[in-house]
């Protein structure tokens, strides 16, 4: 079956402007994470949705971050008035029920602000 | 909050030779355990992961992980390295629900395999 797909998955922006990134889990995953991975580093935390509740935000770095997941399925992560210290890879990963199960990745955008 | 930490960024074998990546974990509850593998421009695969019962897991690829608690470790290991082995690692912490730790799956920095021929 179809995995985690994530667009576009290259994106370059220049400083300022907004960006979109979609991400689609698998079907029927409860759960659906987003992380950001900078350049030699592991994923970091971002946000957290069980179905369209986003059940944590803790690790959105500002308010230009926003996420929603609205009918429980499509997730789209936007930033806005984009500063070069957003230049990373976003990761979206789905799982079944929750953070203990198995986490399924997309293969990530990589976000580059000029 | 649950931790992880990787030693060693880089880890470099010979093609045959013992693979050994190492993990250790701080939690206040008991942890649940994952290896993840990520190959250039990919996501994460996850090659096993540990959450009750038998502490030597077994995954994909031939590789296996112990959970030691009395060292907080969960080191990765495959007895025999192969070229497409090369890749980074990522050793993850989370908990289970109710137990009073962070849901928040906690990842380390990452190693990267380096395999020679």
């Amino acid at each position: 079956g179809a995995g985690v797909s994530q667009s576009p998955r290259y994106k370059v922006a220049k400083r300022g402007q907004d960006v979109a990134l979609r991400c689609d889990p698998i079907s029927g995953h409860v759960s659906l994470f987003w992380y950001q991975q900078a350049l030699g580093q592991g994923p970091e935390f971002l946000t957290y949705f069980q179905n369209e509740a986003q059940l944590d935000k803790s690790g959105l770095p500002s308010d230009r971050f926003f996420a929603e997941r609205p009918e429980g399925s499509v997730s789209t992560l936007k930033i806005q008035r984009t500063q070069q210290e957003d230049s990373a890879v976003y990761l979206c990963a789905s799982s079944l029920r929750d953070q203990t199960y198995e986490q399924y990745f997309g293969p990530g955008t990589r976000l580059t602000v000029t | 909050a649950q931790s992880v930490t990787q030693l060693g960024s880089h880890v470099s074998v010979s093609e045959g030779a013992l693979v050994l990546l190492r993990c250790n974990y701080s939690s206040s509850v008991p942890p649940y355990l994952f290896w993840y593998v990520q190959y250039p421009n990919q996501g994460l695969q996850l090659l096993l992961k540990y959450t009750t019962g038998a502490t030597l897991v077994k995954g994909i690829n031939g590789f296996e992980a112990e959970f030691k608690k009395s060292e907080t470790s969960f080191h990765l290991t495959k007895p025999s390295a192969h070229m497409s082995d090369a890749a980074e690692y990522f050793c993850a912490v989370t908990v289970p629900l109710g137990t009073g730790g962070s849901y928040i799956p906690t990842f380390g920095r990452g190693t990267s395999l380096i395999v020679h021929p």
